[in-house]
């Protein structure tokens, strides 16, 4: 199994300021890793695929990077609603696994 | 516009049985890749099971011999047959429709399952 390790756990901002949330896969998972948001409440939303590709209706601000192990999402200049917990998930095989999570927080 | 909608969670003892239904409009079950993903209380998403459009089935090993995840085409509905549950299956479960194959695209609004005695 593909093991995925967020890091920061927790990162503190403030709105208008740019944001790097991190993810490590165990072993290669190619470009195969998408990006989760999920709000207090509510169900996962689909932010990146495929490590880069926004999905439908996501604004520009969100950016992924990375391939093989080492990955990134970046988000370019915080809105209030971005403060939520993000996710990745690798699909490169099943089962397919999750990271486990990172908190972006107002500061 | 796409809604998935889960029904049947609710309070089981350990050892019980549970089926979770997951009702879809704007969206096709039979022509995707669907998944069930679960969420225990302040916890991470787990992936649980997925079934092909062609009916392939893959489980995740804390679940498999005791989850059957299955569809009917004709009323575009996801199901997950739950049997002798754990403490530990407590959580949300949300059913997930996969276009793109391999990423959730869709979620429902999740089912809370809870298995206490």
């Amino acid at each position: 199994e593909i093991v995925l390790t967020q890091s920061p756990g927790t990162l503190s901002l403030s709105p208008g300021e740019r944001a790097t949330l991190s993810c490590r896969a165990s072993q290669s998972v190619s470009s195969y890793l998408a990006w989760y948001q999920q709000k207090p409440g509510q169900a996962p939303r689909l932010l990146i695929y495929d490590a880069s590709n926004r999905a439908t209706g996501i604004p520009a601000r969100f950016s992924g990077s990375g391939s093989g192990t080492d990955f990134t999402l970046t988000i370019s200049s915080l809105e209030p609603e971005d403060f939520a917990v993000y996710y990745c998930q690798q699909r490169i095989n099943w089962p397919s696994t999750f990271g486990q999570g990172t908190k972006l927080e107002i500061k | 516009e796409v809604q998935l909608v889960e029904t049947g969670g609710g309070l089981i003892q350990p050892g019980g049985s549970l089926t979770l239904s997951c009702a879809a409009s704007g969206f096709t079950v039979g022509s995707n890749y669907m998944s069930w993903v679960s969420q225990a209380p302040g916890k991470g998403l787990q992936w649980v099971s997925v079934i092909y459009s062609g009916g392939a089935t893959y489980y995740a090993d804390s679940v498999k011999g005791r989850f059957t995840i299955s569809k009917d085409n004709s009323k575009n509905t996801l199901y997950l047959q739950m049997n002798s549950l754990r403490a530990e299956d407590t959580a949300v479960y949300y059913c997930a429709g996969h276009p793109r194959k391999y990423y959730f695209d869709y979620w429902g609004q999740g089912a809370l399952v809870t298995v206490s005695a």
